[in-house]
């Protein structure tokens, strides 16, 4: 009954490598982004999605692609793996019309990135 | 520059006693205001929402203020208990395309 899941929780790596996160929402929202938390525990947004149509699209690497199957999955992938890419990645949802957020947003657990 | 800042990173209270964060922005107008509550391992969980036109909302024990000319949100949360700890962030809109800004958080600690 997860509203928001993301695989995996832990992701360990080398640097170089390319690895994808997965994030699913079951709540039928329009809008998924993808947020970046540092070990200030800043919060970032790094992407948003409007029903399969990227709408945020931040001064992100571009190593780091999202991907949006259908309205209720967004992936993210990410190429060339750097040690400063090591942060907490976080999914959400949210009722939105596009390229307005008035509504709450639903978070996933997190994924704990850790480049090597 | 535009900032969204948060009163302490960290604030001790006493059970019973009410907890006030504060959030300041700069260059920012946002029409509206969010209160997260984040505890440790886990992702930001929704509290309220405050629009630019209200002054103030109340939930259970929370309330929230927002003053668009002083800029500032307050987060109030009376007859606090330990359960009541986490890490609390406030966010706005930058009123260009729908995306939230958050401030860094106030880790709030309830003592019994």
């Amino acid at each position: 009954d997860t509203a928001v899941s993301q695989t995996p929780k832990y992701l360990v790596t080398q640097m170089g490598n390319d690895k994808s996160i997965k994030c699913e929402q079951n709540l039928g929202h329009d809008t998924m982004y993808w947020y970046k938390q540092d070990s200030k525990k800043f919060l970032k947004i790094m992407f948003s999605y409007n029903n399969k149509e990227l709408i945020i699209n931040e001064t992100v690497p571009n190593r780091f692609s999202p991907k949006s199957p259908d309205k209720a999955h967004l992936n993210l992938h990410i190429n060339s793996l750097e040690l400063g890419d090591s942060a907490v990645y976080f999914c959400a949802s949210s009722q939105d019309g596009a390229g307005v957020a008035y509504n709450e947003q639903f978070f996933g657990p997190g994924t704990r990135l850790t480049v090597l | 520059s535009q900032k969204i800042e948060q009163n302490s990173e960290a604030l001790n209270i006493q059970e019973g006693k009410t907890a006030t964060l504060t959030c300041n922005y700069t260059n920012y107008s946002p029409a509206y205001l969010q209160w997260y509550r984040q505890d440790p391992g886990r992702g930001p969980v929704f509290l309220l929402l405050i629009r630019e036109n209200e002054k103030e909302k109340r939930k259970e024990r929370l309330k929230v203020t927002f003053d668009t000319t002083l800029k500032q949100s307050l987060f109030h949360i009376t007859a606090s208990q330990p359960a009541d700890s986490a890490t609390y962030l406030c966010a706005l809109d930058d009123n260009q395309g729908g995306k939230l800004i958050f401030g860094q958080g106030t880790e709030l600690s309830v003592k019994p």
